[in-house]
């Protein structure tokens, strides 16, 4: 079992609507989870990180953690065309070595 | 602001032949990681550098080597190049040492095919 799954998808969505992306992990010890986008052929980058059970919002998106289930998603409203990337969800695990742990990314196309 | 620069941006090797990925970062970062991506694997750790004078390896070292040369720089070798080592890798640094950190700042990635 992956440490960190996620539906490689596609996964397309409408322009203006709500893309949800989602991510389990397996140790239940994994104490930080972050979001990266990364655009076709470019390097990944840091959209939004969470620590605490709940909801995080910063602008059109929100990371929501539920440690209980072992998953956390990220929601992007009204989604626009310049939001298709790639989303890798990411933890810090407590065995290892407090490095992060990648997922391997949903892919996500917003339709004009 | 240049931040994480690495070279070269695109390499072709013939199989056992040797390259090293160079990788600089301008942000007074402690710790440095190299990565490979590839298609649908995700971001792997090969080696990181907690901080200056140290390495660590990662997921996949195997066929790797590394060296934290300063602060600054931080560089990945592969001594005898295989096919299997076709893949994008990109270099990350961050600045927390001890706690762990999960905000990386990436360099612009090297391709890298190995025939």
């Amino acid at each position: 079992q992956k440490e960190v799954e996620q539906n490689s998808g596609p996964l397309s969505v409408p322009e203006g609507a709500i893309a949800s992306l989602n991510c389990t992990y397996s140790d239940r010890g994994s104490q930080s989870f972050f979001w990266y986008r990364q655009y076709s052929g470019k390097s990944p980058e840091l959209i939004m990180f969470i620590y605490s059970n709940g909801d995080k919002e910063d602008g059109r998106f929100t990371a929501q953690l539920n440690k209980a289930s072992q998953y956390v998603s990220l929601l992007i409203r009204d989604s626009q065309p310049s939001d298709s990337a790639t989303y890798l969800c990411a933890v810090i695990s407590s065995g290892s070595a407090r490095q992060l742990t990648f997922g391997s990314g949903t892919q996500l196309t917003v339709l004009p | 602001n240049a931040g994480v620069t690495q070279t070269p941006k695109f390499q072709v090797l013939k199989t056992g032949q040797s390259m090293t990925l160079q990788c600089a970062q301008d942000m007074n970062h402690n710790s440095m990681y190299w990565y490979r991506q590839d298609p649908g694997m995700g971001l792997r750790l090969i080696y990181y550098s907690a901080s200056e004078g140290t390495t660590d390896k990662g997921e996949v070292p195997n066929g790797y080597n590394v060296s934290r040369l300063n602060k600054r720089e931080f560089s990945l070798r592969l001594e005898s190049a295989a096919p299997s080592q076709t893949s994008v890798y990109f270099c990350a640094s961050s600045a927390f040492r001890d706690r762990g950190s999960g905000e990386l700042f990436f360099g612009e990635g090297s391709r890298l095919t190995v025939l």
